[in-house]
């Protein structure tokens, strides 16, 4: 069976602090996707990972594969209040289908 | 320029109605998807297709039937709805390329069964 899991479900943190989510998924996969979503909103794209090694980061977010472990990581970096929000890691598992994670619920609080 | 867009955004329907939501896109993407969002955020896909041609047919029931007019549209048609169909439902879209592109998401359509 095809399963991404993601933990924490959730997450509240203090601002400034560090923190990380974790993505695992069940069968070989070499694209790893991350997306953001905000209440009532639609899914922001926020990394693409498509080899085993890869690391992007973007601003306090950095997201990185290990597809021999079959684990992706999020990292928060100083956290502010903005990044509050629902984080899904998906995988591409081939025959166009994306399968998601169960999403980390961010909150960060002052 | 909206990439993706759906509608209607919201959408409150009787039990046993006949209703569609539509999907264009503007990117000239291959490939267009939905998905359903539940109550408790998790994410499925239900129907693929590229360039007018059914790719996936997850495990959805048979009211359900999306239809693909272009490359640009697909849409989503739901017969005699009942309560359990309430979700929000995404329309997606992605290239041949979506290594460096992924999935473009469109904003959801909230369907509400009273």
């Amino acid at each position: 069976e095809l399963k991404v899991e993601q933990n924490p479900l959730f997450l509240s943190m203090q601002e400034g602090k560090n923190y990380t989510i974790y993505c695992n998924y069940s069968t070989t996969s070499d694209r790893l996707y991350w997306y953001r979503q905000d209440p009532g909103k639609s899914l922001e794209s926020l990394f693409v990972l498509l080899s085993n090694g890869a690391v992007k980061q973007e601003g306090r977010l950095m997201a990185s594969l290990d597809t021999k472990a079959r684990l992706s990581t999020l990292h928060i970096t100083a956290a502010v209040h903005d990044l509050s929000a629902t984080y899904f890691c998906a995988a591409y598992f081939g025959n166009e289908k994306l399968t998601f994670g169960t999403g980390t619920r961010l909150t960060i609080i002052p | 320029d909206t990439a993706v867009s759906q509608t209607p955004k919201y959408l409150v329907t009787q039990m046993g109605n006949d209703k569609s939501i539509k999907c264009e896109q503007n990117l000239g993407h291959d490939t267009m998807y939905w998905y359903k969002q539940d109550s408790k955020k998790f994410l499925k896909i239900m129907f693929s297709y590229n360039n007018k041609e059914l790719i996936i047919n997850e495990t959805v029931p048979n009211r359900f039937s999306p239809k693909s007019p272009d490359k640009a549209h697909l849409n989503l048609h739901i017969n005699s709805l009942e309560l359990g169909d309430s979700a929000v439902y995404f329309c997606a879209s992605s290239q041949d390329d979506r290594d460096n592109y992924g999935y473009t998401f469109g904003s959801g359509t909230r369907l509400t069964v009273v």
